[in-house]
């Protein structure tokens, strides 16, 4: 499953299936960024970062692709799993203070 | 979430009222970050501290609005004549140094705050 542009807030997927959530940034001068997963009453997870001098960086089952031409920032997921229902955000940094987008919520069915 | 925390994790007060929301940073951490998160949003920066200092105070409204970071203790976040628009989970988060960009903040599980 995917999710396309800044304000489509949520992804149905299927388990097993990979699933990419995007996000659009504002901040030319941001060269910090972050996922986040966020449960029900809990606080934000940290996921993955990249920094701007990268395009990609991988980790467990997850992915960050960034594209700074367009100022796009994407996360894949792989396999899918129910734990991973959540509402996903990401951030951006230039310095000390992080800019939240908006969030994406990911529903994962069996 | 681990090693920041926060409370209490749920504080009603009527309008009119103070919030006080506590936080306690991770050892050895003497940078204090506060963020708000209303209903179906991402969260907003308020305020970033040091112990005994202020040092951005940017996304706090100017009016009712105020934080402290003492030498001894944790932060507090007050929220003075809580009005039903302060309603929202507020969640802190810390560092050993000032981030600048080159490593995640880790926030702790967050204070929802509501005003009847």
């Amino acid at each position: 499953g995917e999710s396309v542009g800044l304000h489509l807030p949520t992804l149905s997927v299927q388990e097993g299936d990979n699933s990419i959530i995007n996000c659009a940034y504002s901040n030319s001068a941001s060269d910090y960024f972050i996922w986040y997963k966020q449960e029900s009453g809990k606080g934000p997870q940290f996921i993955i970062d990249i920094r701007s001098n990268m395009d990609k960086r991988q980790g467990q089952r997850v992915t960050v692709l960034l594209n700074k031409t367009v100022k796009h920032l994407s996360l894949q997921i792989a396999a899918t799993q129910p734990g991973d229902s959540a509402v996903y955000f990401c951030a951006e940094s230039s310095d000390y203070k992080l800019s939240f987008g908006a969030g994406t919520t990911v529903t994962v069915r069996a | 979430n681990a090693g920041v925390m926060q409370n209490p994790r749920h504080l009603v007060r009527r309008r009119g009222q103070e919030a006080r929301l506590r936080c306690s940073p991770m050892k050895g951490h003497s940078h204090v970050y506060w963020y708000r998160q209303l209903p179906e949003e991402g969260l907003k920066f308020m305020v970033y501290l040091q112990k005994e200092n202020i040092i951005d105070e940017s996304g706090m409204p100017k009016e009712r609005f105020s934080a402290e970071f003492p030498k001894e203790g944790p932060s507090i976040l007050r929220i003075q004549q809580v009005v039903r628009g302060d309603s929202a989970a507020y969640f802190c988060a810390s560092s050993p140094e000032r981030t600048g960009g080159k490593s995640p903040l880790h926030f702790g599980n967050g204070t929802r705050l509501t005003v009847t």
